[in-house]
């Protein structure tokens, strides 16, 4: 039962480093999110991708973070000169292309990468 | 813009207590609405869903009903057991339908 992978689940940066996400989404999905979740907050939308493509970056930082989708791979949500305010748990979630009408795919998540900068 | 309100927690029931948390939502239109799980040190998983106004998702015992009146979808379950315990999000599809909107998350403990 391949769902949503993430890796790894537990990333530790010192501040300064660049940490790199991946996201394998579910088999036939071609639609991947990413949300963080800071302590004790819900989850935050950061980004939504097709294959080789960026449809809605509303939620993403206007630096140091970045996402892409290529055509070949996992997803990978690259986070550049880490600073402490950037620990918390990151998701990802894919969901088949969009049939009917949008809005009726459900999200799928994976377990989360948690990234602690010291 | 888009947001949802969920209950404060934590919650704090015993075997077969029933359940609510309220979930309030303000959107634009008739978005699709979410009800996920997160036991701890997992990802979110789907709990049940509901598409248009009075559709009611149901699964493992707990239900919610999409109240346009009200722009309420609250969760219910009539008899709790201590492998509920976990925390709870109310979820909407924004209208882009790009991304969810999440509430703050609910706390659930249940004790034996």
């Amino acid at each position: 039962n391949a769902g949503v992978m993430q890796n790894p689940r537990h990333l530790v940066r010192r501040r300064g480093q660049e940490a790199r996400l991946r996201c394998s989404p579910m088999k036939g999905h071609s639609h991947v999110y990413w949300y963080r979740q800071l302590p004790e907050e819900g989850l935050k939308f950061m980004v939504y991708l097709q294959k080789e493509n960026i449809i809605d970056e509303s939620g993403m930082p206007k630096e140091r973070f970045s996402a892409e989708f290529p055509k070949e791979g996992p997803s990978i949500l690259r986070i550049q000169q880490v600073v402490r305010g950037d620990s918390a748990a990151y998701f990802c979630a894919s969901s088949p292309p969009f049939g009917g009408g949008q809005g009726n795919q459900p999200q799928h998540f994976g377990d989360g990468t948690r990234l602690s900068i010291l | 813009g888009d947001s949802v309100t969920q209950m404060e927690g934590p919650v704090t029931l015993s075997e077969e207590a029933f359940l609510t948390i309220n979930c309030t939502y303000t959107a634009t239109g008739y978005p699709s609405l979410f009800w996920y799980v997160q036991y701890p040190g997992e990802g979110l998983q789907l709990l049940l869903k509901a598409t248009k106004a009075d559709d009611k998702g149901s699964n493992k015992g707990f239900e919610a009903t999409y109240r346009k009146e009200t722009t309420s979808f609250h969760l219910e379950k009539g008899s709790v057991q201590v492998s509920d315990s976990a925390v709870y999000f109310c979820a909407l599809r924004n209208q882009a339908g790009t991304a969810l909107i999440f509430g703050k998350g609910t706390t659930l403990s249940v004790s034996s």
